[in-house]
């Protein structure tokens, strides 16, 4: 089985310095890896997946995640974060079953920025 | 497009009570999910249904819970008798077959059994 640890259940960030949300996974097989989003009240949102190839993945909203087989990390970063980027961010771990995709999500990163 | 839809957003009831939950998932999208998100841990599988058959179940209640997909459009998930537990917000995404991993996710329903 597959799983996903979320370092930190609470990140605050000053507006427009960069961040980085941990995460690290752990299975047996090869995987495929996400982060999704999601603001206060609504429903998850895809950032960007990786899947297979290039190592660097850049999704929506300026973010980008770099897949680490080694460390088997998936951290997410932002250069510069927007008062607009607060929210909950999940990793999300797959085994590379094209097709049926059974996402398991971590815990949250609930990110805060600061005016 | 329309996104997910869900129905009832609020729901309150007593331990013991049944509740059910509606999902209209973005059309053509054949695998729908049910997640259960209890407040400050991440989304967890409880039912994929590709069309109308289910693909995993693993972690579904089956003494309480159950969930059907008749026509292969919407679904309904019930909880009866609700436990206190059970309290959470409960999740339907779908996805399309050719986007691997691209969950489409509604609002949620959020569950408190008092």
């Amino acid at each position: 089985a597959q799983s996903v640890t979320q370092l930190d259940s609470q990140v605050p960030v000053f507006e427009e310095a960069p961040v980085e949300l941990r995460c690290n996974y752990s299975s047996s097989v090869s995987v495929y890896l996400f982060w999704y989003v999601q603001y206060p009240n609504q429903g998850l949102q895809l950032l960007l997946k990786y899947l297979s190839g290039s190592t660097l993945v850049k999704g929506i909203n300026g973010f980008e995640a770099e897949f680490n087989k080694s460390q088997t990390s998936f951290h997410l970063r932002k250069p510069s974060v927007h008062i607009s980027d607060t929210a909950e961010y999940f990793c999300a771990v797959s085994r590379s079953n094209f097709g049926n995709e059974k996402l398991t999500f971590g815990t949250g990163t609930r990110l805060t920025i600061i005016p | 497009e329309a996104g997910v839809a869900q129905s009832p957003r609020y729901k309150i009831i007593e331990k013991r009570q049944s509740v059910a939950f509606w999902c209209n998932p973005i059309s053509g999208h054949a695998t729908l999910y049910w997640y259960q998100q209890i407040l400050g841990q991440g989304p967890k599988l409880l039912i994929q249904f590709q069309n109308n058959g289910v693909v995993d179940d693993s972690q579904l209640p089956k003494d309480r819970f159950s969930a059907e997909r008749l026509k292969g459009v919407d679904s309904t998930l019930k909880i009866q008798p609700a436990k206190l537990e059970d309290s959470a917000v409960y999740l339907c995404a779908s996805r399309h077959f050719a986007n691997t991993g691209e969950l489409f996710f509604g609002e949620g329903s959020r569950l408190t059994v008092l």
